[in-house]
């Protein structure tokens, strides 16, 4: 069975400051990873994703991104938030060859100013 | 140019209710989803589709059935609703290039069922 976790439901941060949101998953071979942004009332937006090759990958509006199969991992972070940033953010994994997104239940960032 | 609509954005129905949510996207891609979204579980796949004609069981497929007519339009069916699918609903359409990873989804439908 193919299960992502992301252990924190809310972070809260001010701005200008860094954030980690992580992420968990347990699959045994070969995935594609990704992390959507969703405001509040919309739907969600693609952020980023990695499948092979550099384990950090870059993402729209500074986001970056690092897998680490030792962890099992794949943590979203940023250097310096905005008050924009204020979001749930969504893990995803998937299976090589695509089918459909197994989603995260979601970590709420919250940026204070 | 949203590039997936989903309407209507917001539907109350009774229970044992007929309702059908709708989604339409122009992005060319080949690969539509529904899922349901609910405080505490993320979003879970409801029903997928790789193009006009084709429906693949995702998750939580109990009470819905779906119809993709064309490339572009995905259909939900909650032909007896319960309070239980009472949730938001989002439509999703991806590339196959991309193997459904990337996925560019509408602005959801609320859905309530009394």
């Amino acid at each position: 069975t193919q299960t992502v976790s992301q252990s924190d439901a809310h972070v809260t941060v001010f701005e200008g400051d860094s954030v980690e949101l992580r992420c968990n998953y347990s699959y045994g071979g070969s995935i594609y990873l990704s992390w959507y942004i969703q405001h509040h009332g919309r739907g969600l937006q693609f952020l980023l994703k990695y499948y092979s090759g550099n384990p950090v990958v870059q993402g729209v509006n500074g986001f970056k991104a690092e897998f680490s199969k030792s962890d099992s991992s794949f943590h979203l972070r940023k250097a310096s938030v905005h008050w924009s940033d204020s979001a749930v953010y969504f893990c995803a994994v998937s299976y090589q060859g695509g089918r459909a997104l197994i989603f995260g239940t979601g970590t709420t960032v919250s940026v204070s100013p | 140019e949203a590039a997936v609509t989903q309407s209507p954005r917001n539907k109350v129905t009774v229970t044992g209710g007929n309702v059908t949510l709708s989604c339409r996207q122009t992005n060319s891609h080949n690969y539509m989803y529904w899922y349901r979204q609910d405080t505490g579980h993320g979003l879970r796949l409801i029903h997928y589709s790789y193009g006009a004609g084709n429906l693949q069981i995702g998750d939580v497929p109990d009470g819905y059935k779906a119809t993709r007519t064309t490339q572009e339009d995905f259909f939900l069916l909650l032909e007896l609703a319960s309070p239980s699918q009472t949730s938001l609903y989002f439509c999703a359409s991806s590339d196959a290039a991309t193997g459904g990873v990337e996925q560019y989804f509408g602005p959801g439908t609320r859905l309530t069922v009394l």
